[in-house]
């Protein structure tokens, strides 16, 4: 596997329904990133993580539930989600988060429905 | 406040059209980096192109060009010669670097529809 990989690719789940999304990345970053796209909307950052530690919470509603075990994986635990939570969940990396000229690596994304 | 605008939504173009993408930002910060992403219909954002705040010299890759006019607060994108793999939606997109890390704010995206 090369880059950032995203399981699962789509996903639907009932509003009382506890899941996870996984990211991996395979580039040696150390800095890693969760992002929502909806429909006509910006990307939107929701966390970031930086050698495991989390740096960044962008005002996120607690039935999402990141997790960065080592600086190669995060998880998005989910849990009571609302039809309005449907959206592209988008993880990244970057090398580190210092300066700002690091690109993001993105992966594929999540296609999530609430049903 | 940081901010991307990318007022075209939407545009349609045939095979071998130059097509540009406008993208407008406003930020307070003297130093900040733009950059462009493509998402094509697999859905991960390849990223395209990082200008830093200092460096206003255009840029040509191949088939693409960047335009950085800090005067008017822009970063526009064209493609010359368009073809159908262009086909995407692209995003403009802002560190503004007042966070002290990568913080990208995004624009909206503009869908870019090749025909053949």
């Amino acid at each position: 596997e090369t880059g950032v990989t995203q399981t699962p690719r789509h996903l639907v789940m009932g509003m009382t329904n506890k899941k996870s999304l996984k990211c991996e990345q395979h580039l040696g970053h150390n800095a890693m990133y969760w992002y929502k796209q909806s429909a006509k909307k910006p990307l939107e950052l929701m966390f970031v993580y930086s050698l495991e530690e989390r740096v960044e919470n962008n005002s996120v509603p607690s039935r999402f539930s990141p997790e960065c075990p080592n600086s190669s994986h995060l998880f998005l635990h989910l849990h009571t989600l609302q039809p309005e939570d449907s959206a592209l969940y988008l993880c990244a990396s970057s090398q580190d988060l210092s300066g700002g000229s690091n690109e993001q690596f993105f992966g594929p994304g999540t296609r999530l429905t609430v049903l | 406040a940081q901010k991307v605008t990318q007022a075209q939504t939407e545009i349609s173009v045939v095979e071998k059209e130059d097509v540009t993408l406008d993208c407008v930002y406003e930020t307070r910060d003297t130093t900040y980096y733009l950059f462009w992403y493509k998402q094509p219909p697999s859905g991960e954002l390849v990223f395209l192109i990082r200008r830093n705040s200092f460096d206003e010299q255009n840029e040509i890759s191949g088939r693409y060009s960047w335009n950085f006019q800090k005067s008017t607060s822009s970063f526009n994108f064209t493609i010359t010669a368009s073809q159908v793999v262009d086909s995407a939606v692209y995003f403009c997109a802002l560190n503004p670097l007042d966070t002290g890390f990568q913080k990208l704010v995004f624009g909206t995206g503009t869908r870019l529809l090749v025909s053949p």
